[in-house]
């Protein structure tokens, strides 16, 4: 298996573009997860899915961001419009279960200029 | 807000030296606790998941023991190398109606000097 696939790797915009992360879990994991790393808050959760349903959304930072997940294999995270402070990397993980260990994507350096 | 504390911050050991950190959680309403190593430049990879009080998991050189009772976890690392350089990250699930939420520590960077 090829693992979380995460595309871009890294992306770099203007402040107030619209920005969109994807990704592709690990085929037969039903729960998928966006995470964001930073300095300041380390890795934190922004939402997860279990069978394409959101299911905690309460670490979205504000109404820029969305995410979503229309089939089993591929997930966005979309932030519109973009702002400097949203500059970090973000994760997608995947895993089998809910206490399952997760499987990490590569990561998506965003810079917002 | 669960509070999740790793501790030390960083550690710098010598090549052949055992070391070991902590991860302390909330002691009420555990589901489960996670270890997870970071790589510079790469993601974190699951190290262990554990659930049972009293649960201790081996893999290698590593190992990990869990009291949910009094809400702490231990890493340990025996006779460390220097490809054991890495971030190490506990993670805990307090279960409920997130059930598969995880709150990360801040991790333990650990430095091993060859």
């Amino acid at each position: 298996d090829a693992g979380v696939i995460q595309s871009p790797r890294h992306e770099v915009t203007e402040m107030g573009q619209e920005v969109t992360l994807r990704c592709k879990p690990i085929s037969g994991h039903d729960y998928l997860f966006w995470y964001r790393q930073t300095m300041m808050r380390g890795l934190e959760l922004l939402i997860y899915f279990n069978n394409n349903v959101p299911i905690d959304d309460s670490g979205m930072p504000e109404d820029r961001f969305s995410a979503k997940m229309p089939n089993a294999s591929f997930s966005t995270l979309k932030i519109q419009p973009s702002e400097p402070r949203d500059s970090a990397v973000y994760f997608c993980a995947s895993s089998t279960t809910s206490f399952n260990e997760q499987f990490f994507g590569p990561g998506t350096r965003l810079t917002v200029l | 807000i669960l509070n999740v504390e790793q501790s030390p911050q960083s550690l710098h050991v010598q090549e052949g030296d055992s070391t070991n950190f902590t991860c302390s959680f909330p002691s009420s309403n555990f589901y489960a606790l996670h270890w997870y190593r970071w790589e510079t430049a790469k993601s974190p990879e699951a190290l262990f998941v554990m659930t049972l009080n009293g649960d201790e998991k081996k893999k290698g050189r590593i190992s990990a023991t869990l009291n949910t009772k009094e809400g702490y976890s231990y890493l340990y690392i025996k006779g460390s190398q220097p490809e054991d350089s890495a971030t190490y990250l506990c993670a805990f699930n307090a279960g409920g109606t997130s059930y598969g939420k995880l709150t990360f520590g801040q991790g333990t960077i650990l430095t091993v000097h060859p």
